[in-house]
């Protein structure tokens, strides 16, 4: 049972347009959520997170919403830029239990 | 480089031969973190240890695996007796506490290849 989810395996998205990436997830007790950059042959790269209690965190270029009523969060990124290509992956965690659960990926391609 | 460190980075056995691997979090950090990734898969939780340790092993199969966090030195994590379906990507992640608003910091992994 995939706790979260990211349905769209891949996203193409024109240099200077914004890119929006999404997650779902189904367990109500997540409180905290996270976006990892990953380039091949690399470890995934800690970008922004958000805590349940906030809908909104920005942090330059990057903003992630979450819509708890939906159990949905977004990764905004303005604008893209070719160096922005890599898979993106959404993390959740829960309480005392620290472990991240993770979406399966979104490989964002961002054309010149 | 004050990163998370994971060796080696690539690793090749043969079925039925051990497979250990190394890694040392960043400094300052106590919480260490294992992850298996499959191919077209995002990563999945094996074990949490803090120094001396294991605090969470619930995504650690029961047998031929097992994890360290020594007193000093690396954090291990062990497969005994490897199987073909052990070959996957394996990543280490420290944080400095194991509190929300302290996000795991990975390693570039360990590529496990079992002939």
């Amino acid at each position: 049972d995939q706790q979260v989810k990211q349905n769209s395996p891949s996203l193409s998205v024109q240099e200077g347009r914004i890119s929006i990436l999404n997650c779902d997830y189904t367990n109500s007790m997540f409180d905290y959520f996270l976006w990892y950059k990953k380039y091949p042959a690399e470890g995934p790269t800690f970008l922004i997170s958000i805590s349940s209690i906030k809908d909104k965190n920005e942090d330059g270029r990057f903003t992630v919403f979450l819509n708890k009523s939906a159990k949905h969060l977004s990764l905004h990124i303005v604008p893209s830029q070719p160096g922005d290509s890599a898979v993106y992956f959404c993390a959740a965690s829960s309480g005392s239990a620290r472990q991240l659960t993770f979406g399966s990926g979104t490989q964002l391609t961002v054309l010149p | 480089n004050a990163g998370v460190m994971q060796n080696p980075r690539h690793l090749v056995r043969r079925r039925g031969q051990e497979a250990r691997l190394r890694c040392s979090p960043m400094k300052g950090h106590s919480h260490v973190y294992w992850y298996r990734q499959l191919p077209e898969e995002g990563l999945k939780f094996m074990v949490y240890l803090q120094k001396e340790n294991i605090i969470d092993e619930s995504g650690m199969p029961k047998e031929r695996f097992s994890a360290e966090f020594p007193k000093e030195g690396p954090s291990i994590l062990r497969i005994q007796q490897v199987v073909r379906g052990d070959s996957a990507a394996y990543f280490c992640a420290s944080s400095r506490e194991a509190i929300s608003n302290q996000p795991q910091h990975f390693g570039d992994g360990t590529r496990l290849s079992i002939l």
